[in-house]
């Protein structure tokens, strides 16, 4: 089956500095992929649709200039959190479409000290 | 910008028991997901379906387009199924679409 990775599984930094997540879709090719976040106890939420070659869509009230995404190649997506804060932290997952349906990455787990 | 809906939000049931989970949307769809996510957050896709009845194992979905409503279904239920079950349908009802997810069902199966 159609197998999306999330890299890193877990990251932990201090308030201010910028961190990368990697979303990978490793044996198909995703021209979407979109990126969804988690708070505790609370459901998921869409908050881009990340299209190869072109510009991030967002979801109203999410911040296209903190939240930068780039899909710069047909099985790779980042979600860079820029000047990250203690309420950035969160589980932060990408899924990947393909044949009409969606497979995700196991997650990455933000904690901003 | 569709609203889907989960019942019930909590579940504890005895190993054995049938369980059934709820899902309603407000717009029409091209397919609607069931997920599974474990304590640890991954999140597993157990079934895409656009239509009738699908299976895998002890799990079964069901969908009626007409009335925007699924159902999960657990038969011989097992501690090992206790998980956080979601719906999610296509945010404005179209196939390339993110999703919108319901708030989950929490299910607890006691040996």
């Amino acid at each position: 089956g159609a197998v999306v990775s999330q890299h890193p599984s877990r990251v932990i930094c201090k308030s201010g500095t910028s961190v990368k997540i990697e979303c990978r879709s490793l044996d198909f090719q995703a021209t979407t992929m979109f990126w969804y976040r988690q708070f505790p106890k609370q459901s998921l939420m869409l908050m881009a649709t990340s299209n190869e070659g072109s510009k991030a869509t967002y979801e109203q009230g999410v911040e296209k200039d903190k939240f930068l995404i780039n899909h710069a190649s047909l099985t790779l997506s980042t979600l860079t959190v820029t000047s990250a804060h203690p309420e950035d932290s969160s589980f932060y997952i990408c899924s990947a479409g393909h044949m009409e349906t969606q497979y995700f990455g196991p997650g990455t787990r933000l904690l901003v000290l | 910008k569709n609203e889907v809906e989960q019942s019930p939000q909590n579940l504890t049931a005895q190993e054995g028991e049938f369980i059934t989970i709820n899902c309603s949307y407000s717009v029409g769809i091209s397919a609607l997901h069931w997920l599974q996510q474990h304590p640890g957050g991954g999140i597993v896709s157990l079934f895409m379906l656009s239509s009738g009845k699908k299976k895998h194992g002890r799990l079964i979905a069901t969908i009626n387009i007409q009335e925007k409503h699924s159902s999960l279904h657990i038969t011989a239920s097992h501690p090992r199924d206790s998980a956080v079950y979601i719906c999610a349908a296509p945010s404005s009802g179209g196939g390339a679409d993110g999703l919108t997810f319901g708030k989950g069902t929490h299910l607890i199966i006691q040996p």
